[in-house]
């Protein structure tokens, strides 16, 4: 079966630093990856996706970035946090032979201080 | 872009009291998916929706694809404590690799 994991789980970081966040997936090859990003009690906001290998969708101009160095590695990458980077960030796959259903990882919750 | 309008925002129900929520588009879905989040996890998929007019079940959760297939709603009977969450509904109107669209989530409160 296809299981996901994103860490670290929790993280405070100060403003100016670097951040990077790392997903995998296991059991499935070549997925659909996305990175999401849940502002406190909000609504899920899509930042990145990606098809394949160095294939970085961009849906939101921002301060962070995203890489995928191998099939089932996907990487969300700042290299100076703002204050309002704060948020709790998914990542999550989709089957390739359809974008239809997403399954999400366990979360990260950063805190910009 | 496309929009996907939730309602309600939040509801605080009694426990055994059923629920509803549901989410309308602007344009015309292929897919809905319903997603449950609990506090501090990712969301969770409850059902998934591929055909206009489907109605599907889920143990105490049912949902329905609209026949326009640009609304979808989601019921929960005689609902318990461990219902509550943030309740989200997803779409996506092609097949491929478009990303779905997320509407902005339910949070339901249960009141023993």
């Amino acid at each position: 079966s296809q299981t996901i994991h994103q860490w670290p789980a929790t993280l405070v970081q100060p403003v100016g630093s670097p951040l990077s966040l790392e997903c995998t997936v296991e059991g499935t090859s070549n997925p659909n990856l996305y990175w999401y990003r849940q502002a406190a009690g909000r609504g899920l906001q899509l930042l990145f996706y990606s098809v394949g290998i160095g294939q970085i969708s961009s849906e939101v101009p921002q301060n962070l970035s995203a890489s995928r160095p191998q099939d089932r590695q996907f990487i969300l990458s700042s290299k100076k946090l703002l204050l309002s980077d704060s948020g709790f960030y998914l990542c999550a796959w989709s089957p390739v032979s359809s974008g239809n259903t997403i399954y999400f990882g366990e979360g990260s919750w950063l805190t910009v201080v | 872009g496309q929009q996907l309008n939730q309602s309600p925002q939040s509801m605080f129900i009694q426990e055994g009291e059923d629920v509803s929520m549901n989410c309308t588009s602007s344009s015309i879905f292929n897919t809905w998916l319903w997603y449950k989040q609990e506090p501090g996890e990712g969301p969770v998929l409850l059902i998934a929706l591929y055909k206009a007019g489907e109605l599907t079940s889920n143990g105490r959760l049912t949902a329905q694809f609209g026949i326009t297939r640009k609304d979808s709603f989601l019921n929960i009977s005689a609902s318990i404590p461990s219902d509550v969450g943030i309740y989200f509904c997803a779409g996506q109107n092609r097949s491929g690799n478009t990303p779905l669209v997320f509407g902005k989530g339910t949070r339901l409160s249960v009141i023993a």
